[in-house]
């Protein structure tokens, strides 16, 4: 089945830019969406398709995918980002979701 | 108000089961796939199973292939997961989420809070 490795852990300090990556076999042939998740909240859709922006995420997220990696950016970090954040691809040999295990940011 | 609401979850024994009720609201409900994703205690998010638009098409995660099922009432704007022979490792919160389409391809851009079920002897 199809894999997707996160970096347990990213840390920032505010101001300053995030980067989170997602790795995956030939990753840059599917379409990646990332999620957002606060301690006790439910995730919330924050890029679809490696890099579009749902209403109402802020221009700061951002995101890329070629080859193995995806990777989702955060410019500007605030203290608000800090959060666990997840890859998902569809797994398409086995008509499945694929997480990713989750990277948490922490703001310093 | 968009939201969909999950409900049901409780303490069961291990082999017994359970169902979980996941309500939609605030949008037409038929066109969507629907999916139940699930968090055990400080874990990360681990796909459990969707279902198509109309019903016709399921797919499980291994781990819960043969033991739960997965439905919808489209006239309801229900979905529901019923699960069978639970193990302790079934243990977790259960969210419910919206796909972007019909088949369940596509990102999950709507999420309960969730409902928690805890197998525990």
């Amino acid at each position: 089945s199809y894999v997707l490795t996160q970096p347990p852990s990213v840390s920032v300090a505010p101001g300053k830019t995030a980067r989170i990556t997602c790795g995956g076999n030939n990753i840059g042939t599917k379409s990646v969406h990332w999620y957002q998740q606060k301690p006790g909240q439910a995730p919330v859709l924050v890029l679809y398709y490696d890099s579009d922006r749902p209403s109402g995420i802020p221009e700061r997220f951002s995101g890329s995918n070629s080859g193995d990696t995806a990777t989702l950016t955060i410019s500007r970090v605030e203290a608000g980002d800090e959060a666990d954040y997840y890859c998902h691809v569809w797994d398409s040999n086995n008509d499945h979701v694929v997480f990713g295990g989750g990277t948490k940011l922490t703001v310093l | 108000q968009v939201e969909v609401v999950e409900s049901g979850g409780g303490v069961v024994q291990p082999g017994t089961s359970l169902r979980v009720s996941c309500a939609a609201s605030g949008f037409t409900f038929s066109p969507y796939a629907m999916h139940w994703v699930r968090q055990a205690p400080g874990k990360g998010l681990e796909w459990v199973a969707v279902i198509s638009s109309d019903g016709s098409k399921k797919n499980y995660a291994d781990s819960v292939k043969g033991r739960f099922t997965i439905s919808r009432d489209n006239s309801k704007n229900m979905v529901y997961m019923q699960m069978n022979s639970l193990r302790t490792e079934d243990t977790a919160v259960y969210h419910c989420a919206r796909d972007r389409q019909w088949l369940g391809d596509d990102a999950l851009n709507i999420w309960g809070r969730g409902t928690i079920v805890s197998v525990s002897s």
